[in-house]
């Protein structure tokens, strides 16, 4: 049973449009990362959320997390083709230091 | 530049040979990690290392060992392969076990081996 549950698991949309991922679960996190992975490759962190209700931007994506640390989402505006790849986030405990992935949502951005 | 290497890339093996997957990183970071990658999946946490000598572990460790006998070193080994390990391995390091609870650190990840076990 996956500890974080990401949706949707793929989204396939027009270049100018917007898109959302999120990450959801019943634990509490210390922490919340996103990750991009493209083929062959390894991931990349995105950013870092620590506090709940935080929000971070970076150009045009813009990350969230819950309130009650046990949620988070990633919404990109305007896509473009750049943004296709693999995103994931992980979350970190207060009790040890282990890392948990949800299963990931491929996002394909079409020209 | 700084860097996460992982040996070999690729590897097909049998059932029960032994192998070692090396990973080495030269960022002087503490927490190092294993994870296997499978579809559907995303990324499971294989053993970690918050520092030289300490090591523990993670989500899926049955089948694995690890030693960290070296701050720059880390690396994974299947004493009796089995099929059902053939996954894409990463292994990451990060400057501090508090980059996983919550530092604005980063966690790299090296580039992957794909291990197909026969």
């Amino acid at each position: 049973t996956q500890l974080l549950e990401q949706s949707p698991q793929f989204l396939s949309i027009q270049e100018g449009e917007n898109l959302t991922v999120y990450c959801n679960s019943s634990s509490v996190f210390s922490s919340l990362q996103w990750y991009r992975q493209e083929p062959g490759e390894g991931p990349v962190l995105l950013v870092t959320v620590v506090t709940g209700g935080e929000v971070k931007k970076l150009k045009r994506l813009t990350f969230q997390f819950g309130d009650a640390r046990k949620d988070s989402s990633l919404h990109i505006t305007a896509a473009q083709p750049g943004d296709t790849g693999l995103y994931l986030c992980a979350g970190g405990r207060f009790n040890d230091y282990k890392l948990s992935f949800g299963a990931g949502t491929t996002v394909t951005v079409r020209a | 530049e700084a860097q996460v290497t992982q040996n070999p890339r690729y590897l097909i093996t049998v059932t029960g040979k032994k192998l070692t997957v090396t990973c080495s990183q030269n960022m002087n970071h503490e927490y190092m990690s294993w994870y296997r990658q499978d579809p559907g999946l995303g990324l499971r946490q294989i053993y970690y290392s918050m520092n030289v000598e300490v090591t523990d572990k993670g989500d899926v460790p049955e089948g694995y060992k690890v030693s960290r006998k070296e701050k720059r070193n880390f690396p994974l080994i299947l004493e009796s392969p089995s099929p059902n390990q053939t996954s894409l391995y990463f292994c990451a390091s990060s400057p501090s076990p508090y980059t996983i609870r919550g530092s604005t650190d980063t966690q790299y990840f090296g580039p992957g081996t794909r291990l197909t076990v026969l």
